[in-house]
């Protein structure tokens, strides 16, 4: 079956590092991939998207690549702030019907 | 335009209790999802309602049902309620149920099982 997997956490970062979020996926055919957000006491966000092998999905300088050679979509930023601290998901769906496939997560906390 | 609520926030039962959460769509919105999510861990589908049917269901017993009312808003209904049912319940909407239209998410409901 269709499967994800996140780098686990917590990820700690001080303000203005670089971050990096693995997501690898496992799939039969070429899924839609997601990175959503969730923020403490609330639901999922959607972050960004990307539908096709080698588009780039970005958002609030977020970026992540659908590289369907290493069936990997990576989530970056390169300066974090206190305000990203939050739980990261990657997730996956196919065309007929959107149920969306979920990584167990990654948190990350940011240090001023 | 208020977005993807859920009712109630939160709610404590006993082992072998029924328990049933509601949701009600973004509006314009007409699919509704629902997914369970463990402490530390990510959501699981549970099942899609559109044009009032039960549409796809992922891997959860007859126990878990629900419905879909024509105004769109859903209900989840969960029977004889175990302790491993204890989770944050998201409920999702969106339109027309394709993958490139954005689901929205509620807040949750946290279920507590005693």
């Amino acid at each position: 079956g269709n499967s994800v997997t996140q780098m686990e956490g917590p990820v700690t970062l001080s303000e203005e590092a670089f971050l990096t979020i693995n997501c690898t996926y496992t799939a039969t055919g070429y899924p839609s991939l997601f990175w959503y957000v969730q923020y403490p006491g609330e639901g999922l966000q959607l972050l960004l998207k990307a539908t096709k092998a080698d588009d780039k999905g970005s958002n609030k300088g977020f970026e992540a690549t659908y590289r369907k050679e290493t069936t990997s979509f990576h989530l970056e930023k390169g300066s974090v702030q206190v305000s990203d601290s939050a739980v990261y998901f990657c997730a996956l769906t196919f065309n007929a019907g959107n149920m969306l496939t979920f990584g167990g997560g990654t948190r990350l906390m940011v240090k001023p | 335009d208020a977005g993807v609520t859920q009712s109630p926030t939160h709610l404590i039962k006993t082992r072998g209790q029924q328990v049933t959460l509601r949701c009600s769509p973004k509006s314009g919105h007409d699919t509704v999802s629902w997914y369970q999510q463990a402490l530390g861990q990510g959501p699981q589908f549970i099942f899609q309602y559109y044009e009032e049917e039960e549409r796809q269901r992922g891997n959860f017993p007859d126990r878990f049902s629900g419905h879909q009312f024509p105004n769109y808003s859903s209900e989840l209904n969960v029977n004889a309620l175990l302790l491993g049912d204890s989770a944050l319940y998201l409920c999702a909407s969106s339109f027309g149920g394709l993958a490139d239209n954005e689901q929205f998410f509620g807040p949750g409901t946290r279920l507590t099982v005693l």
